[in-house]
């Protein structure tokens, strides 16, 4: 299936953790994005890479940091997680710069 | 002020009408707007893409975009209690890199 993968689906951890959240693009799309939902539903942009070059880098803190080995892939890592950073994180991508964008599936990160 | 801004709702309309989305958005630069549908913990799917002044239908919905007026909305007709969820408005930024997105407006679309 020609899709927008992301793992893991869930996420439970501590406070102070380190985690991660692998997406993978098989659309032949440049341009990858990660997005935050929040309890309200809000979509907030993170960061975006086009072609494996950072080109969105948002009022992120530096505890997190994207990562694209290629143009299919964008990772996030998140270090010293706190309570805040409970939310929905979202991968997507496009084609264009136009194009509308292809969401993964989430992952639910629940901090504790 | 937002940049892209949406009546939180929730919006509750009967089985059978029509229920109307609104949506304003505060970058003169955007050039292309988009309707998503999101169900309770899924993800963002698209319903319609609208690049031009004017109406864009598909099937039971209709999106129309007033630049002008800085405004985008969707229409649905004959609703059905499955349409209910919430709909995120978005627009893309003047420089085309990023998907700025409303808050979302809860449709209950009652049997």
């Amino acid at each position: 299936d020609t899709a927008v993968s992301q793992t893991p689906k869930y996420l439970v951890t501590q406070m102070g953790n380190d985690k991660s959240i692998k997406c993978e693009q098989n659309l032949g799309h440049d341009t990858m994005y990660w997005y935050k939902q929040d309890s309200k539903k809000f979509l907030k942009i993170m960061f975006s890479y086009n072609n494996k070059e950072l080109i969105i880098n948002e009022t992120v803190p530096n505890r997190f940091s994207p990562k694209s080995p290629d143009k299919a892939h964008l990772n996030l890592h998140i270090n010293s997680l706190e309570l805040g950073d409970s939310a929905v994180y979202f991968c997507a991508s496009r084609e264009l710069n136009n194009s509308p964008l292809h969401f993964g599936n989430g992952t639910r990160l629940t901090v504790t | 002020q937002k940049e892209v801004e949406q009546n939180s709702g929730p919006l509750s309309v009967p089985e059978g009408a029509i229920a109307s989305l609104n949506c304003t958005y505060s970058d003169r630069g955007s050039q292309s707007f988009f309707w998503y549908r999101q169900y309770s913990g899924k993800s963002p799917e698209l319903i319609m893409s609208i690049y031009s002044n004017g109406d864009k239908e598909d099937g039971r919905f209709t999106a129309q975009l007033n630049k002008a007026s800085q405004y985008v909305s969707l229409l649905i007709r004959d609703s059905q209690p499955s349409d209910s969820a919430t709909y995120l408005c978005a627009a893309i930024n003047t420089g085309g890199f990023k998907t700025i997105f409303g808050a979302g407006t809860r449709l209950f679309v009652k049997a």
